[in-house]
């Protein structure tokens, strides 16, 4: 298996547009995490996915942030409108088995809304 | 739900010398404790983990301790090496929670 995919690795894009991140996670992991990274506040999960269905989506800051998986090889995280303060790296992680077995990260995509 | 603080936030050491990274964790029934390792650009990468039923494991150069009663647990780099220079993230996990909660991170330096 090649990993967690993720894409766009960058993306650079203006205030008020779209933004669309992809993941494809391992094949046979049933949990699926959105993470964002920022120098201030760190890793933060977003949301995160068992066997497709959304469970905890406590982290997602505001309501133009949206996260879907339409099935187990493919999600999506949208931000629209993107603000400048959206700017970060998003990563995508999957694991079998929350706690017990490893949970493995994507390249991430480094987002900037300029 | 469950919060890691994680010390120090910078550390320097000497080629050769050891590292320690210290965290505590607020949830007394968190039992999975991975650490993460990311290298500039990169993604985190788990290096060890250690389970609520164990007070020790080691691999190689790197171990972790777990202190349950005081809920802290430490991760241990011997006799660093200049690949050894990166971002260490400690996390904690609650068994009915799925989620990992990650420290603030330490950015380890090892000097040559």
């Amino acid at each position: 298996d090649a990993g967690v995919i993720q894409s766009p690795r960058h993306e650079v894009t203006e205030m008020g547009q779209e933004v669309t991140l992809r993941c494809k996670p391992i094949s046979g992991h049933d949990y699926l995490f959105w993470y964002r990274q920022t120098m201030m506040r760190g890793l933060e999960l977003l949301i995160y996915f068992n066997n497709n269905v959304p469970i905890d989506d406590s982290g997602m800051p505001e309501d133009r942030f949206s996260a879907k998986m339409p099935n187990a090889s493919f999600s999506t995280l949208k931000i629209q409108p993107s603000e400048p303060r959206d700017s970060a790296v998003y990563f995508c992680a999957s694991t079998s088995v929350p706690g017990v077995t490893e949970a493995f990260f994507g390249q991430g995509t480094r987002l900037t809304v300029v | 739900g469950e919060n890691v603080e994680q010390h120090p936030s910078t550390l320097s050491v000497q080629e050769g010398d050891s590292a320690v990274i210290k965290c505590t964790y607020s949830d007394s029934a968190s039992n999975y404790f991975p650490w993460y390792k990311q290298e500039l650009g990169k993604r985190p990468q788990l290096i060890i983990d250690i389970r609520s039923n164990v007070g020790e494991k080691k691999d190689q150069r790197i171990a972790v301790t777990l202190n349950k009663t005081a809920k802290h647990f430490s991760l241990h780099i011997t006799e660093t090496q200049p690949e050894d220079s990166a971002v260490y993230f400690c996390a904690a996990s609650i068994p009915s929670d799925y989620k990992l909660s990650f420290g603030a991170g330490t950015t380890v330096t090892v000097r040559a």
